[in-house]
């Protein structure tokens, strides 16, 4: 069972677009989620977390958005720059010290 | 550099033989994780070792069993291997202050022929 779910595999935008990655969980236990990025060959890196007293958290040019109602989280990258084409992973768990549950990823190219 | 240290970065090997990756976490981080993360999968969770003893575990096979030592590094043992434990096999360790961020090796590539 997913309980962390991105739904789209891929997605590509054009440098200077806005750049959206989407994020479904089922587990209602989960109150803190996160983004990490990994580039081929890297292993994955924290990019923006966000806990669920909030509903949205913002670093720069990434801002998270949690939509606790609707068990929907997303990352915008604003403008989205080439050196962001990565696989993002969308991590969530029930509480800091438990164990992150990651989803499938979505690979996003930002072409120039 | 996330400060955690996999070896080895590749690995390939038989069907039905046994390997070990190991992991060396952040100077002062207690808690190792693994995951597996199989071809277009994302990161499976396997277990989760603090300070030497297991505190979770996820869905990893009765083959494969790890465990974490006194100096804090922690080893996966991958037994009896098929060719679906293909994968990379990630260890990270957790941020000494809990805030749930956790710092990933590069990955150790099991290919299994």
């Amino acid at each position: 069972d997913q309980q962390v779910k991105q739904n789209s595999p891929s997605l590509s935008v054009q440098e200077g677009r806005i750049s959206i990655l989407n994020c479904d969980y089922t587990n209602s236990m989960f109150d803190y989620f996160l983004w990490y990025k990994k580039y081929p060959a890297e292993g994955p890196t924290f990019l923006i977390s966000i806990s669920s007293i909030k509903d949205k958290n913002e670093d720069g040019r990434f801002t998270v958005f949690l939509n606790k109602s609707a068990k929907h989280l997303s990352l915008h990258i604003v403008p989205s720059q080439p050196g962001d084409s990565a696989v993002y992973f969308c991590a969530a768990s029930a509480g800091n010290t438990d164990k992150l549950i990651f989803g499938t990823g979505t690979r996003l190219q930002v072409f120039p | 550099d996330s400060g955690v240290t996999q070896t080895p970065k590749h690995l390939i090997t038989a069907t039905g033989q046994r390997v070990t990756l190991r992991c060396s976490p952040r100077s002062g981080d207690l808690s190792v994780y693994w995951y597996q993360q199989s071809l277009d999968q994302g990161l499976q969770f396997l277990i989760q070792y603090y300070n030497g003893e297991e505190r979770a575990k996820g869905n990893i096979l009765e083959r494969f069993s790890a465990q974490q030592f006194p100096d804090l590094h922690s080893e996966l043992n991958l037994s009896s291997l098929e060719l679906g434990d293909s994968a990379l096999y990630f260890c990270a360790s957790e941020d000494r202050t809990n805030t749930g961020e956790l710092f990933f090796g590069e990955g150790s590539r099991l290919t299994v022929l």
